[in-house]
């Protein structure tokens, strides 16, 4: 049973356009939505995140936007750049207990820049 | 300031055998949570460390265990290396409880032949 499901697997887009991943989440406990980013033959790093009381983020050119009754959210890059190109990973977690804090992953979507 | 370090960075091992994996948190933080990231896949939970006690468990077989230091380091040790275990273990360090600030290593790659 998958969690956090994410699409589209995989995004090509030119230089200077609007890259959009959305994730799709099923479990009402989750209360914490990270997005990473991965680069190859790195860890994940924390991009953006965002508290379901609040149905958007915007840090630089990155946007969260959250839809709690649809139980949908989306990562929005801004005048994508080729440097940008990378794996990015939506996530959710519950922080209502210790115990079941830990962070569920989607998996993946691998973007890339055309320069 | 260090992040989170892991060793070794690859390893080869046989069908059959065991393999420990290392990690050392980021400074400051004290609870230590194992990934395993197939390829093209996203990582999946293993299970988190706190207080030298294994917290939470994701759905992973009994071969796969760990242990965490007073220092707050941690090792995974996977027993009867099956040829599905071939993957990049991930560590992540964070702060006491919840998701936040979780802090990532480069992982470990481990093909099994």
């Amino acid at each position: 049973q998958q969690q956090v499901k994410q699409s589209p697997q995989s995004l090509i887009v030119q230089k200077g356009g609007i890259s959009i991943i959305n994730c799709a989440y099923e479990n009402t406990a989750f209360d914490y939505f990270p997005w990473y980013q991965q680069f190859p033959g790195k860890g994940p790093a924390l991009l953006i995140a965002i508290r379901p009381d609040v149905s958007e983020k915007k840090e630089g050119r990155f946007t969260i936007s959250f839809n709690k009754s649809a139980k949908q959210f989306s990562l929005h890059i801004m005048d994508s750049q080729p440097g940008d190109s990378a794996t990015y990973f939506c996530a959710a977690s519950s922080r209502r207990r210790a115990r079941d804090d830990k962070i569920i992953f989607g998996k993946g979507t691998r973007l890339h820049i055309l320069p | 300031d260090a992040g989170v370090t892991q060793s070794p960075t690859h390893l080869i091992k046989t069908r059959g055998q065991q393999v420990t994996l290392r990690c050392s948190p980021k400074s400051g933080h004290d609870t230590v949570s194992w990934y395993q990231q197939a390829l093209g896949q996203g990582p999946q939970f293993i299970f988190q460390y706190y207080e030298e006690e294994e917290r939470q468990r994701g759905n992973f077989p009994d071969r796969f265990s760990g242990h965490q230091f007073p220092n707050y380091s941690s090792e995974l040790n996977v027993n009867a290396l099956l040829l599905g275990d071939s993957a990049l273990y991930l560590c992540a360090s964070s702060f006491g409880t919840g998701g936040y600030g979780y802090t990532f290593g480069s992982g470990t790659r481990l093909t099994v032949v």
